[in-house]
């Protein structure tokens, strides 16, 4: 069965400065999606950020970008120039593709919480 | 174009009670689906739909009733409620199963005393 672990409950970052999440997942599978989801206070889940497997190139969008290391099976969030508003619980999560059988389910990690300092 | 709404927001039960929580999407998705969340434990999976007619069991299902009559509405029912149920619900859809591209609700934080 898959799995998705995020070791690091809290974390917070100056603003401006960058700040790294981890996440490290289980997977027998070869193709497969990664995400990162921000839900901030007002708990709505927000799509962040989407990796798929069979592509090596590390995703980006703006100031969020990936480094996705499949052998290792981590899916690290940089978030650069890190603002206020970034205030948030990070959840990574993992989903097998269509096709394979699977339920359309995500698997999600724990949760960091960031908090971004003024 | 609404996307996914939950209804209610917020929700306070006693042990024993039932209701249901609600979800609609119109955006003619096939799937549909209910998670929980609970702290440390990110989200869970409930019970999923690949459309009306059809609903199948997800990670977490005891406790908790389904049933999709509409394409539009996929309904939560808890009949009795229980403390462990307290616990934050999302409703998420999608074009089809296993599709990437997840819609979410805005979540219902339900407490049970």
């Amino acid at each position: 069965a898959q799995t998705v672990t995020q070791s690091q409950p809290e974390m917070s970052v100056q603003e401006a400065e960058t700040v790294t999440l981890s996440c490290t997942y289980d997977t027998s599978e070869n193709n497969y999606y990664l995400f990162w989801y921000k839900q901030p206070p007002s708990r709505q889940m927000i799509l962040v950020i989407r990796q798929e497997a069979y592509k090596q190139q590390n995703a980006t969008e703006n100031r969020f970008s990936v480094n996705f290391q499949k052998a290792a099976k981590s899916f690290s969030l940089k978030i650069s120039d890190s603002q206020l508003g970034d205030t948030a619980m990070y959840f990574c999560a993992f989903m097998s593709p269509h096709g394979s059988g699977n339920t359309g389910k995500l698997i999600f990690g724990q949760g960091t919480t960031l908090q971004v300092k003024p | 174009n609404a996307g996914v709404t939950q209804t209610p927001k917020f929700q306070v039960l006693k042990t024993g009670q039932s209701m249901t929580l609600q979800c609609a999407q119109d955006m003619n998705h096939e799937y549909m689906s209910w998670y929980r969340q609970d702290p440390g434990m990110g989200l869970r999976l409930i019970h999923y739909s690949v459309g009306a007619g059809i609903t199948d069991q997800g990670e977490v299902p005891n406790g908790y009733n389904v049933s999709r009559s509409t394409t539009e509405d996929f309904p939560l029912r808890l009949l009795s409620a229980a403390p462990s149920q307290t616990s934050v619900y999302f409703c998420a859809s999608s074009w089809w199963q296993g599709n990437e591209k997840l819609f979410f609700g805005s979540g219902t934080q339900l407490s049970v005393l």
